[in-house]
């Protein structure tokens, strides 16, 4: 069956300080990955989303980048923190079908900037 | 672009009743998706539609795909205390990305 991870589960940052948050996928190839923030418990925002390696779409101009340097695994990053990136981040993976195209998420990392 | 009203934002009922909420939009989706999070995780598919008229039941919840393509009801019935959480809504448009409603926020009183 497939999982997806996501780590660290919980991270305090101070503004200014680069970030990285992991997700990996198990037991299925060519996902499509996602990666959402959502705040205050409400709302899914789309950050990003991978169709395959080394390919990235970006929905809405921020400081935050993604990668996926390998088939399963998707990486968030920022070079410089603010305070407004805090928040509830949400990793996703879709199956390549696009006939049922239904996400499964992680368990989220919650990201606090100080 | 597209957009999803869900409703209600927040509901407070009594233990043992039926809830109902549902989501609609300007534009026609061929899957509709329903996801419950609970504190502090990630959301968990609960019912996922794949075509109009189609009702779904997944133990007290039941879904139903309207008829119309442009909504989508999700009804939970004897609700329990373990209900809590918030539901999300998401429709999707061959090959499209998820578009997600703002989400219910279900408090149950036991």
């Amino acid at each position: 069956s497939q999982t997806i991870h996501q780590w660290p589960a919980t991270l305090v940052q101070p503004v200014g300080s680069p970030l990285s948050l992991e997700c990996t996928v198990e037991g299925t190839s060519n996902p499509n990955l996602y990666w959402y923030r959502q705040a205050a418990g409400r709302g899914l925002q789309l950050l990003f989303y991978s169709v395959g390696i080394g390919q990235i779409s970006s929905e809405v101009p921020q400081n935050l980048s993604a990668s996926r340097p390998q088939d399963r695994q998707f990486i968030l990053s920022s070079k410089k923190l603010l305070l407004s990136d805090s928040g509830f981040y949400l990793c996703a993976w879709s199956a390549l079908d696009r006939s049922k195209n239904i996400q499964y998420f992680g368990a989220g990392t919650r990201l606090s900037v100080l | 672009g597209q957009q999803l009203n869900q409703s209600p934002q927040s509901m407070f009922i009594q233990e043992g009743e039926d809830v109902s909420m549902n989501c609609t939009s300007s534009s026609i989706f061929n899957t509709w998706l329903w996801y419950k999070q609970d504190p502090g995780e990630g959301p968990v598919l609960l019912i996922a539609l794949y075509k109009a008229g189609e009702l779904t039941s997944n133990g007290r919840l039941t879904a139903q795909f309207g008829i119309t393509r442009k909504d989508s009801f999700l009804n939970i019935s004897a609700s329990i205390p373990s209900d809590v959480g918030i539901y999300f809504c998401a429709g999707q448009l061959w090959g499209n990305k998820l578009v997600f409603g703002a989400g219910t926020i279900l408090r149950v009183k036991s």
